[in-house]
């Protein structure tokens, strides 16, 4: 069975770093692109981030862009989000998906990011 | 940035009936078009990829069709389990966008 586990997430004041980490199991991480997604309370949902099966390539949107790294370890099965210069706007559920043929075929459970003073 | 529209925002319908929600690109993405289910307080579930497949366990009464710059994603007999709202999301080009959702209830 396919699982995503999120965590890392909490309150964060503005302008400070935060990094979301996302456990994989049920299949071989390695071999998947992966994603992270994020949804503003009661918005709708923006692909922040992906990052390619070797970590060879990655791409950002362009407002997180320059602020927020995407990142692999695949001998640990894990993907990762470093995200520093945040912003009350970066407050979000992210979410980790895994990126198939399919397009996000499997998604974590999501963890909570506030960024507030 | 590929801007997708759905509609409409909210429906209502009754269960066994047919439904029918759409998403319009601003432009020609391909087929290049998936629907997803999000329920109240849960991660969004796949449940179509590239226009008209069906992805791994979700019932036949999904369906999706469409070309272009149009899609349809159809609910064959409504369920009171597909109480839920459904985004669009298009991968023709970086980034993938979303759709802002259609939010169906029973009726």
């Amino acid at each position: 069975e396919v699982q995503l586990v999120e965590s890392g997430g909490g309150l964060v004041q503005p302008g400070r770093s935060l990094k979301l980490s996302c456990a994989a199991s049920g299949f071989t991480f390695s071999n998947y692109g992966m994603a992270w997604v994020r949804q503003a309370p009661t918005k709708g949902l923006e692909w922040v981030a992906t990052i390619s099966y070797d970590g060879s390539s990655t791409y950002y949107r362009d407002s997180v862009k320059g602020r927020f790294t995407i990142s692999r370890d695949n001998a640990k099965s894990t993907l990762y989000l470093q995200m520093d210069s945040l912003r009350s706007e970066d407050t979000a559920t992210y979410y980790c998906a895994r990126q198939g043929y399919s397009g996000l075929d499997y998604w974590g459970q999501g963890v909570m990011v506030t960024v507030s003073s | 940035d590929i801007q997708m529209t759905q509609s409409p925002s909210f429906l209502s319908a009754s269960v066994g009936e047919r439904v029918t929600l759409s998403c319009k690109a601003s432009q020609n993405i391909n087929k290049y078009l998936d629907w997803y289910q999000q329920k109240l307080g849960e991660a969004p579930k796949l449940l179509i990829y590239n226009t008209n497949n069906l992805h791994t366990g979700i019932p036949s009464r999904f369906s999706g069709s469409g070309s272009g710059t149009d899609y349809t994603l159809t609910i064959s007999s409504l369920q009171p389990e597909d109480v839920a709202t459904y985004f669009c999301l298009q991968r023709n080009s970086w980034p993938g966008t979303f759709g802002g959702g259609t939010k169906l209830e029973l009726k």
